[in-house]
């Protein structure tokens, strides 16, 4: 079936660090992707979006990347902080009606000082 | 949480007995969703709202029920309460469709059922 899913489940880095988490999709029709940030006991938070027409879009300290060629999505975290610490979700809407988010299934940033 | 609360944040019930969780949205957005979130699974949609009485099955919609009188209030209803929806749910609204628009998510409700 259709599924977004990550590359790794975890991922440890040093404060200060710049964090990539990558995400693989499937859906060649999925127009719209979001990363989101969850933490413990939280619902998700929304970070970043990117529509599929853009290839790079800028946030504060993030940056989402998008190649369409071979379906992946990438959210890169500059000088990461303990406040980073959460599991990131990729979600991708297709191009249909009345479709909702499809999730992936996390990765979990943890940040040491 | 972008104006989006859940009722309750935490129940324990038993198998068998109906359960409605509440979500109530201020920013009057016309879409409304209900997800569950499962280790290993991810968020996996229940059912969602396009307007008031207007609702729609998702990917995990049995077992489950859904209502809206009202464009601020969605209500998620277990019928019959199994240990297999011990889970956390989760209510996400968004002001248009699908791929138009972003989701923002409640604070979610974590349910037991024994």
């Amino acid at each position: 079936g259709e599924s977004v899913g990550l590359h790794l489940p975890t991922l440890s880095v040093q404060e200060g660090d710049n964090s990539i988490i990558n995400c693989a999709y499937s859906n060649s029709a999925s127009d719209y992707f979001i990363w989101y940030k969850q933490e413990s006991g939280k619902g998700p938070q929304f970070i970043i979006d990117i529509r599929s027409n853009m290839d790079k879009r800028q946030g504060q300290r993030v940056t989402v990347l998008l190649n369409k060629t071979v379906k992946h999505l990438s959210l890169q975290i500059a000088a990461t902080q303990p406040g980073d610490s959460a599991v990131y979700f990729c979600a991708e809407i297709p191009n249909q009606a009345g479709t909702a988010l499809i999730f992936g299934k996390g990765t979990t940033l943890s940040v040491s000082s | 949480d972008a104006g989006i609360t859940q009722s309750p944040r935490h129940k324990v019930t038993e198998t068998g007995t109906p359960v409605t969780l509440r979500c109530h949205q201020t920013e009057n957005h016309r879409y409304m969703y209900w997800y569950r979130q499962d280790p290993g699974h991810g968020l996996r949609l229940i059912h969602y709202s396009y307007g008031v009485k207007d609702t729609d099955k998702g990917e995990v919609s049995d077992g489950y029920s859904v209502s809206r009188s009202k464009t601020e209030d969605f209500l998620l209803t277990l019928e019959s309460a199994t240990s297999s929806q011990t889970s956390v749910y989760f209510c996400a609204i968004s002001e248009r469709e699908g791929s138009t628009d972003t989701q923002y998510f409640g604070p979610g409700t974590r349910l037991t059922v024994l």
